[in-house]
């Protein structure tokens, strides 16, 4: 069955940086695109970027661009997500989530998510 | 952007309701919305996709309805295990969003 694990997260200090992974099993990773979806403190979800299947094209929230890079390594079956400058306002549980097999636009599947605390 | 609006907000009902949330585009998506349930502590999952079709494994007592604007989750009847949020969101492009959420309790 399809496995996500999230892990890097932690807490760091406003205008650092911090890579989360995502350790992906369970499918042909190289086969679907990825997301990766935050979740703010008692909020609701919010969308940050995607990577289609070969890496080719990425797109990014506005609330992230410049600061955060979503990349992919097929051979390791790993999903990362670069954050740099990071704020206060990022401060949530980051989660992977798999395309749908039908839509890149949907999320089959998801991860339990790691949380990111920017605070001084 | 779409935005998307959800409602109600929350909804209380018993074991055996019916409950209907609806979701409102703020343009036309076809029928390129998908439904998630979140429990707490717990990640998304997904419910149904494409407005209407239902993932494998998810109970049959959910369903899904809508095009254009305007879209419909039905929980036919209510078990306490459906306890949780639900979240909408467009599947029509980037960037994608999702409505603010609706939380179901059981009374």
């Amino acid at each position: 069955q399809v496995q996500l694990v999230e892990s890097g997260g932690g807490v760091v200090q406003p205008g650092r940086s911090l890579r989360l992974s995502c350790a992906a099993s369970g499918f042909p990773f190289i086969g679907y695109g990825m997301h990766w979806v935050r979740q703010a403190p008692g909020k609701g979800l919010e969308w940050v970027a995607v990577i289609l299947y070969d890496g080719s094209n990425k797109y990014y929230a506005d609330s992230v661009k410049g600061r955060f890079t979503i990349s992919r390594d097929n051979s390791k079956n790993t999903l990362y997500l670069q954050m740099n400058s990071l704020r206060a306002e990022d401060t949530a549980v980051y989660y992977c989530a798999k395309v749908h097999s039908g839509s890149w636009y949907t999320l089959s599947d998801w991860g339990q998510g790691t949380l990111v605390t920017v605070s001084s | 952007d779409i935005q998307l609006t959800q409602s109600p907000s929350s909804v209380s009902a018993s074991v055996g309701d019916r409950v209907s949330i609806t979701c409102r585009a703020s343009q036309g998506i076809s029928s390129w919305l998908a439904w998630y349930q979140q429990k707490p502590g717990e990640a998304p999952k997904l419910l149904i996709y494409a407005a209407s079709s239902l993932q494998s494994g998810v109970p049959s007592r959910f369903s899904g309805s809508g095009s254009g604007t305007d879209f419909t989750l039905t929980i036919s009847s209510l078990q306490p295990e459906d306890s949780a949020s639900y979240y909408c969101q467009q599947a029509d492009s980037f960037p994608l969003t999702f409505g603010g959420g609706t939380k179901v309790e059981i009374k």
